[in-house]
């Protein structure tokens, strides 16, 4: 069965440091990854996908994302990180049969001023 | 607004009464899932449509549910005899149709805000 991990529920930093949220997952066949973001009160938002190709791939927000194979993982990064960036983080994978997804438990992002 | 709707946005209810929640989603769109969203948890998918027909359970959905999508357009979750572990956030989401079974293809889910269910 597919999963997904997130090892760190809460993460604080400062405005304008950068920024490297964990993912690892683990699916039986090449994956198709993404990133949501999710405000309070706010729907989830699709930050990024990786699906095949490139293994850096660039999302919205002045978001990026690896893909490592060899590691199952899926970190998300952004250079320079923005008040309004706190937020929770989810990563989820899929698709299987129906194309649901399968999310991580989250990463609560807080940022310092 | 042409996103994904949900009504309620809240619902408070008593444990072992009815609610059904009703999610609207982007017109042209073909695939209606449902999602739960326990506090401090990712959201774990409920079941999907494509169209009218829905096409997956998750073992999550016990009897107690239902979900409907009538005319392959709205749909309904419907959770009868609310219990307090019933107490989460209900998302939905919508997307086009995948592609065929040699090369799938995904297509994006819109999420809606969700409907936050509170069983007293």
């Amino acid at each position: 069965a597919q999963s997904v991990t997130q090892p760190d529920i809460h993460i604080t930093v400062s405005e304008g440091a950068s920024l490297e949220l964990r993912c690892n997952y683990s699916y039986g066949a090449t994956p198709y990854l993404f990133w949501y973001v999710q405000s309070p009160g706010q729907g989830l938002q699709l930050l990024l996908k990786y699906f095949s190709g490139d293994t850096l791939v660039q999302g919205i927000k002045g978001f990026e994302a690896e893909f490592k194979r060899s590691q199952s993982s899926f970190n998300l990064r952004k250079p320079s990180v923005h008040w309004s960036d706190a937020a929770e983080y989810f990563c989820a994978v899929g698709p299987n049969a129906g194309n649901m997804l399968t999310f991580g438990g989250g990463t609560r992002l807080m940022v310092k001023p | 607004d042409t996103g994904v709707s949900q009504n309620p946005r809240h619902k408070i209810t008593k444990r072992g009464q009815n609610v059904t929640f009703r999610c609207d989603p982007i017109s042209e769109h073909n695939r209606l899932y449902w999602y739960r969203q326990t506090l401090g948890q990712g959201p774990e998918f409920l079941t999907y449509f494509q169209n009218e027909a829905q096409l997956e359970k998750s073992r999550l959905l016990s009897d107690r549910f239902s979900a409907e999508r009538p005319k392959g357009s709205f749909s309904t979750l419907e959770i009868q005899r609310t219990e307090q572990g019933d107490s989460a956030m209900y998302l939905c989401a919508s997307s086009l149709g995948a592609g065929g079974p040699v090369l799938p293809t995904y297509n994006e889910q819109f999420f809606g805000p969700g409907t936050r269910l509170t069983v007293l």
